[in-house]
């Protein structure tokens, strides 16, 4: 089990320009989640994936932010038109829910910098 | 919405010692709380969870949580510098599925 594996590990970017990162979550894991992490804010929510049904993207920014999943083995996030402050580590993480709640398996994330 | 605030932000400890780490929250209906652990480069790693009041002990690790109070906390016993790590505490809502972090201890472990 290879884990959440999550392309590519960095991005850099000029402003104005498009990203895009990739997740390919753990096989039979039926909930995927997108986070993003600075130092400033911390891990922030973004979007949540269950039977790859989009179910909540309440923190997503709507503006320039979209999240897919087309399959059961992956995931993208796609930023337009990027911006200085758009600068992060972004996680994907997948989850089997359970008794117990979700528990979370991450993966590296993918740190974006956008000049 | 709820919040999640951790203390202290950071610790240094020598090896050994007893780490102690807090979190408070404030839905009083929240359902898990977990504790994730993070080193440099990493996605954060599950360590463990609790949902009833009370204590949970796996290995060095012992978490007590006290829905009343809305405080819960991670207990490290003989603390190793591979310990060394960030420590993030995270709060499911209503929406079982929906995790809020706080940012986290920094913890050093000195050899």
């Amino acid at each position: 089990n290879a884990g959440v594996i999550q392309t590519p590990r960095h991005k850099v970017t000029g402003k104005g320009q498009e990203a895009t990162l990739w997740c390919e979550p753990i096989s039979g894991h039926s909930a995927v989640f997108w986070y993003r992490q600075t130092i400033v804010q911390g891990l922030e929510f973004l979007t949540y994936f269950r039977n790859q049904a989009p179910i909540d993207d309440s923190g997503m920014p709507k503006e320039r932010f979209s999240a897919q999943m087309p399959n059961q083995s992956h995931s993208t996030l796609k930023i337009q038109s990027t911006q200085p402050q758009d600068s992060a580590v972004y996680l994907c993480a997948s989850s089997f829910p359970g008794l117990g709640g979700y528990e979370q398996y991450f993966g590296p994330g993918t740190r974006l910098t956008v000049l | 919405q709820e919040k999640v605030q951790q203390s202290p932000e950071s610790l240094i400890v020598p090896e050994g010692a007893m780490v102690s780490l807090n979190c408070s929250f404030s839905d009083s209906a929240s359902q898990s709380i977990w504790w994730y652990q993070q080193h440099p480069g990493k996605g954060p790693k599950a360590l463990i969870s609790i949902f009833s009041n009370g204590n949970k002990k796996e290995g060095r690790l012992t978490v007590y949580l006290n829905r009343a109070s809305l405080h819960v906390s991670l207990h490290i016993k003989d603390s190793q510098p591979s310990d060394s790590a960030v420590y993030l505490c995270a709060v499911s809502s209503t929406n079982a599925y929906k995790v809020i972090f706080g940012k986290g201890t920094h913890l050093h472990v000195l050899p």
